[in-house]
C-alpha cells in the first residue's frame, strides 16, 4: 500500500515550453502532497506544500510564477514549470501524505527534466 | 532554524562489514525522526522512524536506529551490509509545528564485494 506514481519519469523540452508534472496516490487519499526538487548529487529541496482544494505554499525563493501547482484532487497534483529554462533542469519528487496525517510522507520515483 | 546533519558524504564499505550512518539533528523538544533510502530509478523508501518511547527502532532490510537525546543523533546501523544496500541515505526531521521534512544532505553508501 501507499503507492505514489509521478509522471512522466523523464521529460526532454525546449527552452520556452511549458511541462506538466503529474503525481497521484494510487492507493490512498493524500490531504497533503510535497513537491521537492533535486539536483545531483544533492539532497531534497522542498519547493512548495500543496493542499486539496487550496492555493499552494511556496518556500522562500521558490517562483510560484513559474511553478504552478494544483491539487484538484485527494489523489493528484500537478505541477507545471512554465516557460521552463535549462536552469529548470533538475529532479523532480513529489509525496503525499495520507489522511491520518502520521507525519509519514510516501514518495514517488521522481520525474528528469531536462531543458534543451 | 533546525537542521539535520550528516557527517558522512560517502561511505565504501565491504560486503558483510558492519554498518553505521551518522545523524546530528538540532531541535528543542523530542523530534520526529526518520531514515529514507534513495536507490537510483526508485522514489525514496522508508527504512525506519522514530516518534517516541523504545529509542532503539527497528527497520526494513535489517537496518536499525538508535536515538539518544544527549547526542542529538539518530544513527543508523546494519550488522551485515549486502551490496543490494548500495544507495544514498537521507536523515530526516520534521519541522517543528508542520509536517514538512528537513532533509540532511544524505550520504552516498557504496558496498565492496
Amino acid at each position: 500500500g501507499a503507492v505514489v506514481s509521478q509522471h512522466p519519469s523523464w521529460v526532454i523540452c525546449k527552452s520556452g515550453t511549458s511541462v506538466k508534472i503529474e503525481c497521484r496516490s494510487l492507493d490512498f487519499q493524500a490531504t497533503t502532497m510535497f513537491w521537492y526538487r533535486q539536483f545531483p548529487k544533492q539532497s531534497l529541496m522542498l519547493m512548495a506544500t500543496s493542499n486539496e482544494g487550496s492555493k499552494a505554499t511556496y518556500e522562500q525563493g521558490v517562483e510560484k510564477d513559474k511553478f504552478l501547482i494544483n491539487h484538484a484532487s485527494l489523489t493528484l497534483s500537478t505541477l507545471t514549470v512554465t516557460s521552463a529554462h535549462p536552469e529548470d533542469s533538475s529532479f523532480y519528487i513529489c509525496s503525499a501524505m495520507g489522511l491520518d496525517n502520521s507525519y509519514e510522507q510516501f514518495f514517488g520515483p521522481g520525474t528528469r527534466l531536462t531543458v534543451l | 532554524a533546525q537542521s539535520v546533519t550528516q557527517p558522512d558524504i560517502h561511505i565504501t564499505v565491504s560486503e558483510g562489514a558492519s554498518l553505521e550512518l551518522r545523524c546530528n539533528y538540532s531541535y528543542g523538544a523530542t523530534p520526529y525522526l526518520f531514515w529514507y533510502v534513495q536507490s537510483p530509478g526508485q522514489g525514496l523508501q522508508l527504512l525506519l522512524k522514530y516518534f517516541s518511547g523504545d529509542t532503539l527502532v527497528q527497520g526494513i532490510k535489517g537496518f536499525e536506529a538508535e536515538f539518544k537525546r544527549s547526542q542529538s543523533s539518530f544513527n543508523l546501523r546494519k550488522p551485515s551490509v549486502h551490496w543490494s544496500d548500495a544507495a544514498e541515505y537521507f536523515c530526516v526531521v520534521v519541522q517543528s509545528g508542520t509536517y514538512k521534512y528537513i532533509f540532511g544532505t544524505g550520504t552516498r553508501l557504496k558496498v565492496l564485494a
